[in-house]
């Protein structure tokens, strides 16, 4: 069946603009989270779904980034006034509710803010 | 609070040659514990878990760990290496389990000599 998919695979923005990252988990999935990989800090847990709600939002590095997920379905994350160390790959995870534990991750957004 | 160990950032064998990757976690709770691939350009694939079960545990493409608690380390390790395990490697802990986020550890990339 269909994984994972995000989009856009690659963005270029520019400093002080908005961008919209978008998630699609695998169909049924009600958990979904959103990580950052970034050289300098590794793989960082940002926002954790369940259903439409965001139950630990601890990771969210500062009030510039928000994230909702409607329909218990598509996520998306919202970084506002964009800096240049908010370039980083942003990954989106998905799981279900039966406790496997196993997160089924995406390939990721690469953005480059200039 | 959790956290992961990767001593290192780069290991090279030559191919037949076993796969050792060290991964040691701290946790004031029993841990979930899990090891993630990434392939160039990819998302994270999960190569195996360990859930409180077995201490040794199989997993995809003949990797294996065993989980220590005495020395709160679980170890990599694949017999004989293909060209085909180049690839970045994450131990990953997780902080209660089902539905949980990960707390990755800074990963190590495996290189494969002819």
């Amino acid at each position: 069946g269909a994984g994972v998919s995000q989009s856009p695979s690659n963005k270029v923005t520019e400093k002080g603009k908005d961008v919209e990252l978008r998630c699609d988990p695998i169909s049924g999935h009600t958990a979904l989270y959103w990580y950052r990989q970034s050289l300098g800090q590794g793989l960082e847990f940002l926002i954790y779904f369940q259903g439409n709600s965001a139950p630990d939002k601890s990771g969210l590095p500062s009030d510039r980034f928000s994230a909702e997920r409607t329909g218990g379905s598509v996520s998306t994350l919202t970084i506002q006034r964009t800096q240049q160390e908010d370039s980083a790959v942003y990954l989106c995870a998905s799981s279900s509710e039966t406790g496997s534990y196993e997160q089924y991750f995406g390939p990721g957004t690469r953005l480059t803010v200039t | 609070a959790q956290s992961v160990t990767q001593l290192g950032s780069h290991v090279s064998v030559s191919e037949g040659a076993l796969v050792l990757l060290r991964c040691n976690y701290s946790s004031s709770v029993p841990p979930y514990l899990f090891w993630y691939v990434q392939y160039p350009n990819q998302g994270l694939q999960l190569l195996l878990k360990y859930t409180s079960a077995a201490t040794l545990v199989k997993g995809i493409n003949g990797f294996e760990a065993e989980f220590k608690k005495s020395e709160t380390s679980f170890h990599l390790t694949k017999p004989s290496a293909h060209m085909s395990d180049a690839a970045e490697y994450f131990c990953a802990v997780s902080h209660t389990g089902a539905n949980s986020k990960l707390t990755f550890g800074k990963g190590i990339t495996l290189s494969v000599r002819p």
